[in-house]
């Protein structure tokens, strides 16, 4: 079945730092979702990209789909504490798989 | 007025107990699901249902029975609950479609304690 796997597992900053989750699919994807999940929460959407080489940006995130939409990236540029929480990306048509996540921790 | 709301929110049992998770959302969304995170914070999809109509069955225990009475309500029974039946479960809604499911809105989750 179809595979989504997200890379690195986790990931520690100093505050002001970039950080960058890598998303791969076993499959060509028809679109793709990120989402946030603060401790504690539940996930939130964030975004969704369509189109082969998509590129999206919210205020200091940006959001890439590969041209082969296989792929797909989520840039923090000058992280804030307000940022710390699980970045999972999800891919698939009828049914959304997700990726494993990327658990990012902030050291103000 | 919360969009998906899902009771309740912690659940502890003993192992063989049977027990229940609802769910409710006011969007209108005609595309409800059931995702379990598991400890290490994997989200796998259970169940969705389309308009009261299963659609998405992964490979569950048939243990596990979902019940959707109207477009609304998802619910999910739990029988001869195990150890590792332990998880935070969340009920999700979308709009839906064959071809994309759209944005997903989750509830805040119920965590279930096996012991």
């Amino acid at each position: 079945g179809q595979q989504v796997m997200q890379i690195p597992q986790y990931q520690h900053v100093q505050e002001g730092e970039d950080f960058t989750t890598y998303c791969n699919s076993s499959t060509t994807l028809s679109n793709i979702q990120w989402y946030k999940q603060r401790p504690g929460g539940h996930p939130v959407f964030l975004i969704q990209l369509v189109k082969s080489g998509e590129v999206k940006k919210q205020k200091r995130l940006t959001f890439q789909f590969g041209e082969a939409k296989k792929n797909s990236s989520l840039h923090i540029t000058a992280t804030q504490t307000t940022d710390v929480g699980t970045y999972f990306c999800a891919g698939g048509a009828q049914k959304l798989v997700f990726g494993q996540g990327t658990r990012l921790t902030i050291n103000p | 007025d919360t969009a998906v709301s899902q009771t309740p929110k912690y659940l502890v049992t003993q192992m063989g107990n049977d027990k229940s998770i609802k769910c409710e959302q006011n969007l209108g969304h005609d595309t409800m699901y059931w995702y379990k995170q598991d400890s290490k914070k994997f989200l796998k999809i259970m169940f969705s249902y389309n308009n009261k109509e299963l659609i998405i069955n992964e490979t569950v225990p048939n243990r596990f029975s979902p019940k959707s009475p109207d477009k609304a309500h998802l619910n999910l029974h739990i029988n001869s609950l195990e150890l590792g039946d332990s998880a935070v479960y969340f009920c999700a809604s979308s709009r839906g479609t064959s071809t994309n499911t759209g944005e997903l809105f989750f509830g805040e989750g119920s965590r279930l304690t096996v012991l």
